[in-house]
């Protein structure tokens, strides 16, 4: 059973377009999170819901949209796609924040 | 400015004997820390944690060791395996006032086991 799934993995598309990854859990956690690994191998977080609060917006342009529709579920929507948005994206969980549990990336490539 | 860094961008270790991965930072003000592994194509997989209360953290082959004076912090593995080949990252956070921990990551070591 996987714990945090996300759909696509991969994902190549032109710039301009619009976008989403999905993100989902079943630990049954009350904190999801969105994660970005650029070319430099930084890893990076996005933002974080709680409870489909958000909690954490770091600095993100505000072309990346994330919607929790339930505790389970974190999306990630992009729109107007630009070079700089290729990296992986990996989508986490976690139950109070301490420990997160990451999913397996998608892979942005944006030509 | 990078708060969390790891040094050592490789490291090679025989198979059996011990790994020692290093991690610094910058904020003293971090007080909780983890150790994360990944293969290529995966996620991060949590390995260990550590509180800033406390200077040494060991789950099985896996030890975590602080040192909060030096801002320093280590991971072993004894004996090392050759499926401990993998990417590992260190990551560092304050605990949160309200919603939840914010982690700040290093750019990882990558551990080569030969057999």
């Amino acid at each position: 059973d996987t714990a945090v799934s996300q759909t696509p993995k991969y994902l190549v598309t032109q710039m301009g377009n619009d976008k989403s990854i999905k993100c989902e859990q079943n630990l049954g956690h009350d904190t999801m999170y969105w994660y970005k690994q650029d070319s430099k191998k930084f890893l990076k977080i996005m933002f974080s819901y709680n409870n489909k609060e958000l909690i954490i917006n770091e600095t993100v342009p505000n072309r990346f949209s994330p919607k929790s529709p339930d505790k389970a579920h974190l999306n990630l929507h992009i729109n107007s796609l630009e070079l700089g948005d290729s990296a992986v994206y990996f989508c986490a969980s976690s139950h109070s924040g301490r420990t997160q549990f990451f999913g397996p990336g998608t892979r942005l490539t944006v030509l | 400015d990078q708060q969390v860094k790891q040094n050592s961008p490789s490291l090679s270790v025989q198979e059996g004997r011990i790994s020692i991965l290093n991690c610094d930072y910058t904020n003293s003000m971090f007080d909780y820390f983890l150790w994360y592994k990944k293969y290529p194509a995966e996620g991060p997989t949590f390995l260990i944690s550590i509180s800033s209360i406390k200077d040494k953290n060991e789950d099985g082959r896996f030890t975590v060791f602080l040192n909060k004076s030096a801002k320093h912090l280590s991971l072993h593995i004894v004996p090392s395996q050759p499926g401990d080949s993998a990417v590992y990252f260190c990551a560092a956070a304050l605990s949160p006032t309200s919603g939840t921990y914010k982690y700040i990551f290093g750019t990882g070591t990558r551990l080569k086991v030969l057999a």
